[in-house]
């Protein structure tokens, strides 16, 4: 089974400071990993994916994420926050092979202070 | 991309009653799901339907209380039946990456039930 730990359900950063955000996750084979956002009263939107390759990947919005194998680690990050990136943020897993649904973790909010 | 829309939007019911959700999705696809959001919770998958077959639940979730019907390859339903106040929700509809990884999300349905 697979399964994702977010750590810190709320982050709360300035303006302009790094965004870090948390996401571990278990899998018995090697995953699909990706990071949605969910901006409020939205549905939610694809940020960024890890599917083979690169380990680092950059996604919309200014946020990249880095898929490390040996701390089952798929960190979120964006070197400089902006306010509209107040939101809601979702790590999720699938395993890599047949129509597999995803397997989302439960969430961090992130708020931006002026 | 996929581009998903749904109806309705929201809609506030009354406890007891009946309502179904409509899931368009603008290109032909083989895989949707359809998810609930509680209240500041992360995203749960009620199941995933396929067309041409009935539709596969998740633990905890039946058909008696949620029927899909899939009856196209760009098109999808999910009723909420003998609604009580317990399924007041975000319900989503997804659609699987035609790539295999990810999925499409769409906007969703905020569901009050009274």
């Amino acid at each position: 089974a697979q399964s994702v730990t977010q750590l810190g359900s709320h982050v709360s950063v300035s303006e302009g400071a790094l965004v870090l955000l948390r996401c571990n996750y278990s899998s018995s084979v090697p995953p699909y990993l990706f990071w949605y956002v969910q901006y409020p009263n939205q549905g939610l939107q694809l940020l960024l994916k890890y599917t083979t390759g690169a380990t680092l990947v950059k996604g919309i919005n200014g946020f990249e994420a880095e898929f490390k194998k040996s701390e089952t680690s798929f960190h979120l990050t964006k070197p400089s926050a902006h306010m509209s990136d107040a939101a809601e943020y979702f790590c999720a897993v699938r395993r890599p092979s047949g129509n597999t649904p995803l397997v989302f973790g439960k969430g961090t909010r992130l708020s931006v202070i002026a | 991309s996929a581009v998903i829309s749904q109806k309705p939007s929201r809609d506030i019911c009354q406890r007891g009653t009946s309502l179904t959700i409509q899931c368009q999705v603008d290109s032909q696809v083989t895989m949707m799901f359809w998810y609930r959001q509680q209240p500041g919770q992360s995203l749960t998958l009620i199941a995933t339907a396929n067309q041409g077959s009935e539709a596969t639940y998740e633990s905890g979730f039946v058909i008696d209380k949620f029927p899909i019907s899939r009856p196209n390859l760009t098109f999808s339903t999910l009723t909420v039946s003998n609604m009580s106040p317990e399924d007041s929700s975000i319900y989503l509809c997804s659609v699987e990456d035609t790539g295999g990884a990810g999925e499409y999300f769409g906007p969703g349905t905020r569901l009050t039930v009274t």
